[in-house]
Parts: C-alpha cells; structure tokens; sequence
C-alpha cells in the first residue's frame, strides 16, 4: 500500500544548525510529495512541495528534492532558527490530491 | 493564505454522550472537506472526505453511523462523534479544498476527551 515514513523525533539542533529530516515513500503511481510544518496551537501549513522525480521544493530556507530512485524527499535547512521549532510533517497523494499520506511527524527543537 | 478554522479547540465529554466539532473555511468557500484523525506520536489518518451538498466519503474501517459528516455549507463542516467512548478519545483535525486548488488547508484541531 501507500505509506511515508519519517525519522522519529524529537531531534534537538543548536540555532545555525544544518538540518536534515529523513522521509521514505512507498506508493502505487507516481506521487506528488509534501512537506508540511505544524506551529503549536496552529494547523497544518504547507512548507514546500514536489510534483515529479527530480523536482525540488524549497521555501523559507527549506528544501526537499524528489528522489524517485531511493523513493525520497528528506528536509534539509542550513541554518536552522529558533523560529524553525515545530512538528514537520512528510506527505504524499495521488492522482486526484484527495487522499494524502502522512508520515508520524518528526519535532524540531532549536536551542539557541 | 487561505485559514481554516475550528471549534471547539479541546473539548472533555462523558462517555455516552455526542460532541459535535465545526470546521470553517474563513476566506474561501471549501467545496471539498476533510476529516483526519491523529493518535499520539502518529500520522494523520484520512477518516472521511465530503463534498458540499453530499454525502460524505467514508475510509475503510470507519464507523459512519458513529462519526456523521454534514457538509451542508460552502463553508461549514460538521463532525459529530456519536455515543462516544474512551477509545474515540483523539485529535481531530479537518481541512478544506476550493474548486479547482489542490490545495488542503487545515485547520488548527480539536483534541477530544472522553471519560
């Protein structure tokens, strides 16, 4: 079936940190890939997106490349900041963008 | 960006009794909308999709006698857990999609309690 899984968290960067967040896909077709970031106390906000192999997302310093080969689409982030703390989630969807699969959601905790 | 509201934010009920959530599209009208569902420490599960003005679009294993979806709004979405039970104890959260966007925005959620 289709499925996303991502690195368990929480992972704790000092600010300035590189950043990287893992996320592995199993899917039937030929997915579009999601990353999507949480704030406390606020909903689901789309960070950046990939629609074909090879693409890259990028937004706010974040960026995810679609790796069909290795079925991919880690996080990375140079330099991450305090503000960047929040729940990242990976996601994928087929076809017709109704049903979306989420991966468990990874922490970030930046110290400063 | 388009913002997707809900109420209650949290809400603690009896077990036996029915809780009902809203979902609101703010600055959109939301043709299509969805009910997630999430566990701690797990991914959001799709529970249903619905469509304004029709019935709602249940997954499998979902109990659709027990979570009643009214979409009878380009802006209003209603989740209603019914007779409900410890187990339903969770963290509900909708989003919202206008014709012809891709898009899902979602709301903020609703952690449900029941004793």
């Amino acid at each position: 079936g289709d499925s996303v899984t991502q690195m368990e968290g929480p992972v704790t960067l000092s600010e300035e940190a590189f950043l990287t967040i893992n996320c592995t896909y199993t899917a039937t077709g030929y997915p579009s890939l999601f990353w999507y970031v949480q704030y406390p106390g606020e909903g689901l906000q789309l960070l950046l997106k990939a629609t074909k192999a090879d693409d890259k997302g990028s937004n706010k310093g974040f960026e995810a490349t679609y790796r069909k080969e290795t079925t991919s689409f880690h996080l990375e982030k140079g330099s991450v900041q305090v503000s960047d703390s929040a729940v990242y989630f990976c996601a994928l969807t087929l076809y017709n963008f109704n049903k979306f699969y989420f991966g468990s959601g990874t922490k970030l905790n930046v110290k400063p | 960006g388009a913002v997707v509201s809900q109420h209650p934010s949290w809400v603690i009920c009896k077990s036996g009794t029915s809780v009902k959530i809203e979902c609101r599209s703010l600055d959109f009208q939301a043709t299509t909308m969805f009910w997630y569902r999430q566990f701690p420490k797990q991914s959001l599960m799709l529970m249903a999709t619905s469509n304004e003005g029709s019935k709602a679009t249940y997954e499998q294993g979902v109990e659709k006698d027990k979570f009643l979806i009214n979409h009878a709004s380009l802006t209003l979405s209603t989740l209603t857990v019914t007779s409900a039970h410890p187990e339903d104890s969770s963290f509900y959260i909708c989003s919202a999609r206008e014709a012809g966007n891709n898009e899902q925005f979602f709301g903020p959620g609703t952690r449900l309690t029941v004793l």
